[in-house]
């Protein structure tokens, strides 16, 4: 099994709407968790961090559930910038990081 | 916010070639600096870890006697690519983070386009 399962998508929205990620870890043990977006071609980038009580950055929200093991990502009012790929990631313990495969999200005028 | 430095941006060598690339943390000490390969349309494979002052932990697959890492100080990791191939060309990507708090992330590098013809 997979340390981190992401759907790998696409996902195809029209700008304005509402999207949602979800992501699964498997290791209990895990400790931190983030999401990152990668643009084509370009080196993936810090989107937020993901804390137990849930956070919010203007129109991204990322959730964790550390009961049933996964982390989401809800975008609100997609615009077309924010059309890339979504990394869901897991620490553990001595700097240990585990990358999903991405979710693609393409938001459509 | 934490700064990593990759360079050069972009290598074109003839094949044969040995490739050095330079990885840079500006403003925090990266105990652990981390090597990535992407290939057009697939996800980042992590090559290797290195902890500086330590040899660096290949993943499986990766030789380490072709990609020769150095992790010297706390701010700076190479990684060199020797006798590079056509099948080489990739985008290599770097990233670094303390373990200063277990909630710190990995920063990456804007990474490194080598070409080999």
């Amino acid at each position: 099994r997979k340390e981190v399962e992401q759907d790998p998508g696409p996902f195809n929205v029209p700008e304005g709407a509402t999207v949602a990620f979800n992501c699964t870890y498997s290791n209990s043990a895990s400790q931190s968790f983030f999401w990152y977006r990668q643009d084509c071609r370009k080196e993936p980038k810090l989107l937020m961090s993901v804390y137990s009580s849930g956070n919010e950055d203007g129109r991204f929200t990322a959730q964790l559930n550390r009961a049933s093991q996964y982390i989401s990502l809800l975008i609100r009012d997609s615009k077309l910038s924010d059309s890339a790929t979504y990394l869901c990631v897991v620490k553990r313990a001595g700097n240990q990081f585990y990358f999903g495969t991405g979710t693609s999200l393409t938001v459509i005028p | 916010g934490a700064v990593v430095s990759q360079h050069p941006s972009w290598v074109i060598c003839k094949s044969g070639t040995s490739v050095k690339i330079e990885c840079r943390s500006l403003d925090f000490q990266a105990t652990t600096m981390f090597w990535y390969r992407q290939f057009p349309k697939q996800s980042l494979m992590l090559m290797a870890t290195s902890n500086e002052g330590s040899k660096a932990t290949y993943e499986q697959g990766v030789e380490k006697d072709k990609f020769l890492i150095n992790h010297a100080s706390l701010t700076l990791s190479t990684l060199t690519v020797t006798s590079a191939h056509p099948e080489d060309s990739s985008f290599y990507i770097c990233s670094a983070s303390s373990v200063m708090g277990s909630n710190q992330p990995q920063h990456f590098g804007d990474g490194t386009r080598l070409s080999i013809l």
